[in-house]
């Protein structure tokens, strides 16, 4: 059965201030998605990785992927206040199927 | 394109009694899959329905059932409401990926359920 850890699971960050968010998973896939959660709203896609080695950037956030460490990283650069929100892994499995981390909750303190 | 699109936003129920929830999918999507959000949690995956059957199912009791028609919609029912199926209901909307691995899935607003 495939399962998918996060962590940390609460990031407390100082505006300004860089960091990171770990995605492993343990069996193999090839698909990783990173989606970002407002209270109450819905998943709101932020990456689609589709291969090994695979980089993408949006703004201040960077996320990677390694298939062969089974990781992914989402890393924050110079955090500001609009980025406080819930952060979703998901590992895509065969047919469609997401199997979700628990989710990091970011809150940045002015 | 309207995306995907879910109803009621919002839904309050009383233990013991059903519920149906509905999903349109994003226009030329084939595949639904409905998730369980409950608070505090990651999605956990219910199941998916193509060519208006279930194709995969994830650890829900049978309370749990869908329907899909012919123009790709679906429902989620479920029966015998219990507390702990309180929760936010999210709809995914992809493409069938045909054999390979899977396609990027696009979710709706969710519906929030509340069972009193």
């Amino acid at each position: 059965e495939l399962k998918v850890e996060q962590n940390p699971l609460f990031l407390s960050m100082q505006e300004g201030k860089n960091y990171t968010i770990y995605c492993n998973y343990s069996t193999t896939s090839d698909r990783l998605y990173w989606y970002r959660q407002d209270p109450g709203k819905s998943l709101e896609s932020l990456f689609v990785l589709l291969s090994n080695g695979a980089v993408k950037q949006e703004g201040r956030l960077m996320a990677s992927l390694d298939t062969k460490a089974r990781l992914s990283t989402l890393h924050i650069t110079a955090a500001v206040h609009d980025l406080s929100a819930t952060y979703f892994c998901a590992v895509g499995y065969y047919g469609n199927k997401l199997v979700f981390g628990a989710g990091t909750i970011l809150r940045v303190k002015s | 394109d309207a995306g995907v699109t879910q109803s009621p936003t919002h839904l309050i129920k009383t233990r013991g009694q059903q519920v149906t929830l509905r999903c349109s999918p994003k226009s030329g999507h084939d595949t639904v899959s409905w998730y369980q959000q409950a608070l505090g949690q990651g999605p956990q995956f219910i199941f998916q329905y193509y060519e208006e059957e279930e194709r995969q199912r994830g650890n829900f009791p049978d309370r749990f059932s869908g329907h899909q028609f012919p123009n790709y919609s679906s429902e989620l029912n479920v029966n015998a409401l219990l507390l702990g199926d309180s929760a936010l209901y999210l709809c995914a909307s992809s493409l069938d990926p045909g054999g390979g691995w899977d396609t990027e899935a696009f979710f709706g607003q969710g519906t929030r359920l509340t069972v009193v």
